[in-house]
């Protein structure tokens, strides 16, 4: 299966600087298979990216993804209040579909 | 509007069976490949299970295989859960998509324990 590791757990910053999350995989996503989701406390999950770099409906054009291969990074470029949460990757090239660890994205 | 409701979850011992539902409105149920995933307190998202548009096919992570069945009717998604295991503790979501994952429910909480 492939292995999603998120990089860093723990991210602090202020809200207004730009906020860049890694998710690399242990072999090669097929066709840029990767999600990216945003999860609050006590919220389901939602989807901000899908197939690396196309944003989900209603998701604000703060919120980019790029990466192909075994790299990929979620940027917001400019951090509102409610972007602090966790972010977590998910790979569906391949089965099993895998998820990262999540990234906590914390205010500083 | 897209809503996904789940419920079935509570609390179960060890080597039991729990049926939890999806109540799907708002959007063609039919046209949707569907899944089920999950997160046990504290820890990450994993995925469970995914059954086809038409539920010819259905798919499982090799932790459930064998003790868990996807199935939908209508409206509705379902996971007949057997033989559980204190491990499978965890909210199980329901999710439109087969693949990535566009609607999620709110959840329901399993609890194997004795």
């Amino acid at each position: 299966e492939i292995v999603l590791t998120q990089s860093p757990g723990t991210l602090s910053l202020s809200p207004g600087e730009r906020a860049t999350l890694s998710c690399r995989a242990s072999q090669i996503v097929i066709s840029s298979y990767l999600a990216w989701y945003q999860q609050k406390p006590g919220q389901a999950p939602r989807l901000l990216i899908y197939g690396a770099s196309n944003r989900a409906t209603g998701i604000p054009d703060r919120f980019s993804g790029s990466g192909s291969g075994t790299d990929f990074t979620l940027t917001i470029s400019r951090l509102e209040p409610e972007d602090f949460a966790v972010y977590y990757c998910q790979q569906y090239g391949r089965s099993p579909i895998t998820f990262g660890q999540g990234t906590r994205l914390e205010i500083k | 509007e897209v809503q996904l409701l789940e419920s079935g979850g509570g609390l179960v011992q060890p080597g039991g069976s729990l049926r939890l539902s999806c109540a799907a409105s708002g959007f063609t149920f039919s046209n949707y490949a569907m899944s089920w995933v999950r997160q046990a307190p504290g820890k990450g998202l994993d995925y469970v299970s995914a059954i086809s548009v038409g539920g010819g096919g259905t798919y499982y992570a090799d932790s459930v295989k064998g003790r868990f069945t996807i199935s939908r009717d209508k409206n509705t998604l379902f996971l007949q859960m057997n033989s559980l295991r204190a491990e499978d503790t965890a909210i199980y979501y329901c999710a439109r998509g087969g693949d990535n994952y566009d609607y999620w429910g709110q959840g329901t909480l399993v609890t194997v324990s004795s």
